[in-house]
């Protein structure tokens, strides 16, 4: 079945507690970003990445870190996580070229930073 | 990335037909217009895609005057099944997968 599937759904931690929050898909998608989404504010682009190594900054990428070693991975990195971060994150995949289907999105990771 | 307005909510009743409109006035040549829908503590999921005209597909259509400068996602006979955020996203198909920006999304209740 085709999906993007991040680890943890859900996660409690403390501030400066550095944590990584994992996203891989199985489509061989060219393109992957990483949103979050706050009440009243919508999904807001954190980082996305076009191939393996090439990665850029969304809309708000302060505090975070991103990396795309491989294809089907895109791990999104908090190193000192603050309660500011606390959100709802998703991760999403596209092929490049565009389809009829632009972006799979995976089913979400709640953070809690106390 | 073309910004994109649209009606902060709706409401319908069961068996209507829910148009929603999404301005764009700077939308650009290449840009297609992507709407998305989202359950609450779910991803997006997509919809329907357009460049102009009318699109349509088994769950929506999607209408696209001449100007381009807004677009209208048609949901015929809505159920109650139907009661999320609706977001349309403006881009290039490639750029839509790269840079992307959401704007706030219309909420529709639908009502028994």
């Amino acid at each position: 079945e085709a999906q993007v599937t991040q680890n943890p759904r859900y996660l409690i931690t403390v501030t400066g507690k550095k944590l990584t929050v994992t996203c891989s898909q199985n489509m061989n998608h060219e393109y992957m970003s990483w949103y979050r989404q706050d009440p009243g504010l919508g999904l807001r682009q954190i980082y996305y990445s076009m191939n393996v190594e090439v990665t850029d900054k969304g809309d708000v990428p302060e505090g975070y870190k991103v990396s795309r070693k491989e294809k089907r991975n895109f791990p999104l990195i908090l190193e000192s996580p603050s309660p500011n971060q606390t959100s709802l994150y998703f991760c999403a995949s596209t092929p490049l070229g565009g389809s009829n289907q632009p972006q799979h999105f995976g089913d979400g990771t709640r953070l809690s930073i106390l | 990335l073309a910004k994109t307005t649209q009606p902060i909510s709706m409401d319908s009743y069961e068996g209507q037909e829910v148009n929603i409109t999404c301005s764009h006035n700077n939308i650009a040549t290449n840009d297609y217009i992507t709407w998305y829908q989202q359950f609450p503590s779910q991803g997006p999921r997509f919809i329907i895609q357009g460049y102009k005209t009318k699109v349509t597909n088994e769950v929506a259509s999607l209408f696209i005057p001449a100007d381009r400068k807004s677009s209208t996602l048609s949901l015929p006979r809505v159920s109650l099944s139907d009661t999320a955020v609706y977001y349309c996203l403006v881009g290039q198909r490639e750029t839509n997968a790269g840079k992307s920006t959401f704007g706030d999304g219309t909420t529709l209740t639908v009502k028994p």
